[in-house]
């Protein structure tokens, strides 16, 4: 089961800032925190990933709560183009400890003209 | 650079035909390779995960299998497709850079119809 919660879906209006939530309560110390976006019909693409300091990154940045279990996806003036499903998802350990990824739902982003 | 390709991005075949998909990465070794589902209007399903060439983890394993020749060669196979199968399979891969740190990054897909 995938390891973070994250609301269904959200609207921005264009050209104004976007905050994305995702709770993930059972966080290990050594895990990291990935966010990942998929447009209609296309794989995921990768968009940041953090450890405990916030990050910065052309495309967004990751605002990480100071006890890890919540982070914040921040798309700083949305567009058109950034409307996608966003997957916030942890690392896993699986067998033989390889890791594993494992996707919720995500959150559908509309973006408004 | 890295790159991953897929192929083909699209296939309609009958039911109870098989499959093969297969997924080969550039650019790097040793990465893990990873085989995701996703069904229509869903969120990506694990399927397979491999750390390395012949070695295979299972997280669905119904019908489908998944195999390793090489190490940066990934396959994912069937002997008799069901409608269920249908779906958007993506392949995806993290680098080795001394801890598997890195992000994933995904195929274009390979979208299946079974008829």
């Amino acid at each position: 089961d995938a390891k973070t919660t994250q609301p269904n879906s959200m609207e921005s209006n264009e050209e104004e800032p976007v905050h994305l939530p995702c709770n993930h309560s059972t966080i290990s110390g050594t895990d990291y925190i990935h966010w990942y976006r998929q447009l209609p019909s296309q794989g995921p693409e990768y968009v940041i990933h953090g450890l405990t300091s916030n990050v910065n990154n052309r495309m967004a940045s990751l605002a990480i709560a100071e006890d890890r279990k919540s982070s914040t996806l921040i798309l700083h003036r949305a567009t058109l183009r950034d409307a996608a499903v966003y997957y916030c998802i942890l690392r896993d350990v699986g067998t033989s400890g390889t890791y594993k990824y494992i996707f919720g739902t995500g959150t559908r982003l509309k973006v408004l003209a | 650079s890295q790159t991953i390709h897929q192929w083909p991005a699209t296939l309609v075949q009958p039911v109870g035909s098989p499959l093969s998909l297969e997924c080969t990465v550039e650019g790097t070794s040793n990465p893990n390779l990873y085989w995701y589902r996703q069904a229509a209007g869903r969120g990506l399903q694990l399927l397979f995960y491999s750390v390395g060439i012949g070695q295979i983890s299972s997280e669905v394993p119904q019908n489908l299998s998944a195999s390793r020749p090489q190490d940066r060669q990934f396959i994912l196979s069937s002997k008799k497709l069901l409608l269920s199968d249908s779906g958007f399979y993506l392949c995806a891969f993290i680098q080795w850079d001394g801890s598997y740190n890195s992000p994933l990054h995904f195929g274009n897909g390979t979208r299946l119809t079974v008829t």
